[in-house]
């Protein structure tokens, strides 16, 4: 079964300090993974995905994310903060063998609250 | 271009009254899905559509709740009757899915802010 866990239910980040929001992640199956950013009363929107390749993958906004198959994790990361980057982060997998039926859906994380503070 | 349109935003209604959200997916886009956000349980994969056909309802909480999806560019999500417990917010999102396209991300709508009272 795939699932994600995002350890931590806030940051906090003071304006232009490096910033990281950890996610792990379980699947069979090679891992499609993704990050999803959500400002208040917007929907989801999609930051940056690793499929194959490269382990550090770039994203929107300054984002980026290291894939790391060993620790089974994807933390995502950003080298200066900004307080505009204050919002909900989500972590998501899906498996990379499987595209039809349930096990192609993507499995979320309970999200990580993004604080940063001027 | 049109984002994944949701409707309405708000949504305010007395117990047992019928509720129905309405989305409108992204031109192109053969897979559409109904989530529900909540403070509890975060955000829950209610029903998905591939084509047009449901594929996975597991998510769905009851018989109460229902979706439908008549063509490729409409959808609704149906609670008959309403109950408290249902306050939530609703999102639909769709992705263009297929051999090879396993990897497309999700287009999030901005959701539909639903309160029973």
């Amino acid at each position: 079964a795939q699932s994600v866990a995002q350890p931590e239910d806030q940051v906090n980040v003071a304006e232009g300090n490096p910033l990281t929001v950890k996610c792990t992640y379980s699947v069979s199956g090679n891992p499609y993974l993704f990050w999803y950013v959500q400002y208040p009363n917007r929907g989801l929107q999609f930051l940056l995905k690793y499929i194959t390749g490269d382990n550090l993958v770039k994203g929107s906004y300054g984002f980026e994310a290291e894939f790391n198959k060993s620790q089974t994790s994807f933390h995502l990361k950003k080298p200066s903060a900004l307080v505009s980057d204050s919002a909900l982060y989500f972590c998501a997998v899906r498996d990379g063998g499987n595209y039809g039926g349930s096990q192609g859906n993507l499995i979320f994380g309970k999200g990580t609250k993004l604080s940063v503070k001027p | 271009d049109a984002g994944v349109i949701q409707s309405p935003r708000h949504e305010v209604t007395e117990m047992g009254q019928e509720v129905t959200l309405r989305c409108k997916p992204i031109s192109g886009h053969n897979s559409l899905f109904w989530y529900r956000q909540t403070m509890m349980r975060g955000l829950e994969l209610l029903i998905y559509f591939n084509n047009n056909v449901p594929i996975d309802d597991s998510g769905m909480p009851e018989d109460r709740f229902s979706a439908k999806m008549p063509n490729a560019s409409f959808s609704t999500l149906k609670i008959q009757p309403s109950e408290p417990r249902d306050s939530a917010v609703y999102f639909c999102a769709s992705s263009l899915k297929g051999v090879g396209k396993s990897n497309q991300p999700q287009h999030f709508g901005d959701g539909t802010r639903l309160s029973i009272l």
